[in-house]
């Protein structure tokens, strides 16, 4: 069990640029969750998928933002258009089992200029 | 939606002391309540959760207690240490429709002076 792994760990990209974030959760983790922190804050849920089907969606999931879990083992996260408040940590988490506890990954910084 | 508030956001105590996080959540469906560690530049750590059947849960020097009738729970840990300097968040679930997501509290930064 190496954990949740995350890439790459920072991103810097200029306002407009396009930007993918990839996950690799647990092995034989079914669910997957994103998740959005900003400085000073607590992490913001984003999106959830188990196996391959994505479940739930965050009003906070612009329509710039698409993720995808093709073959229910890692999963992307990308952003069109970026702005610069799309700066923040992303936060990717896996789990067994609903309700069961929840192992995050080491984020992907993202700063837009 | 479920709403977590969380105090102080500062918490300042000599090694040795112990140090006390309370939550307070709104949604009475929310059945399981984690607390994660953070440290900086890296992700949220798990370091103990407590469900709703249960009102109190304690692992060495950290402990958690939950009041459903009120919606809090609190963390305290004991004996505290330098490296248990870090920000602590509290998050609530509800099991079933909303697929265990997180709703976290605003953190709380912890310093452990030696």
């Amino acid at each position: 069990d190496t954990g949740v792994s995350q890439n790459p760990r920072h991103k810097i990209t200029k306002r407009g640029q396009n930007v993918t974030f990839r996950c690799d959760p647990i092995s034989e983790h079914n669910r997957l969750y994103w998740y959005r922190q900003t400085l000073g804050q607590g992490p913001e849920f984003l999106t959830y998928f188990q196996n391959e089907a994505q479940l739930e969606k965050s009003r906070l999931l612009s329509d710039r933002f698409s993720a995808e879990r093709p073959k229910g083992s890692f999963s992307t996260l990308e952003i069109q258009r970026t702005e610069q408040g799309d700066s923040a940590m992303y936060l990717c988490a896996s789990s067994y089992s609903v309700g069961d506890t929840q192992y995050f990954g080491p984020g992907t910084r993202l700063t837009v200029l | 939606g479920e709403n977590v508030e969380q105090h102080p956001s500062t918490l300042s105590v000599q090694e040795g002391d112990s140090a006390v996080i309370k939550c307070t959540y709104s949604d009475s469906a929310s059945n399981y309540f984690p607390w994660y560690k953070q440290e900086l530049g890296k992700g949220p750590q798990l370091i103990i959760d407590i469900r709703s059947n249960v009102g109190e849960k304690k692992d060495q020097r950290i402990a958690v207690t939950l009041n459903k009738t009120a919606k809090h729970f609190s963390l305290h840990i004991t004996e505290t240490q330098p490296e248990d300097s870090a920000v602590y968040f509290c998050a609530a679930s509800i099991g079933g429709t909303s697929y265990g997501k997180l709703t976290f509290g605003q953190g709380t930064i912890l310093t452990v002076h030696p």
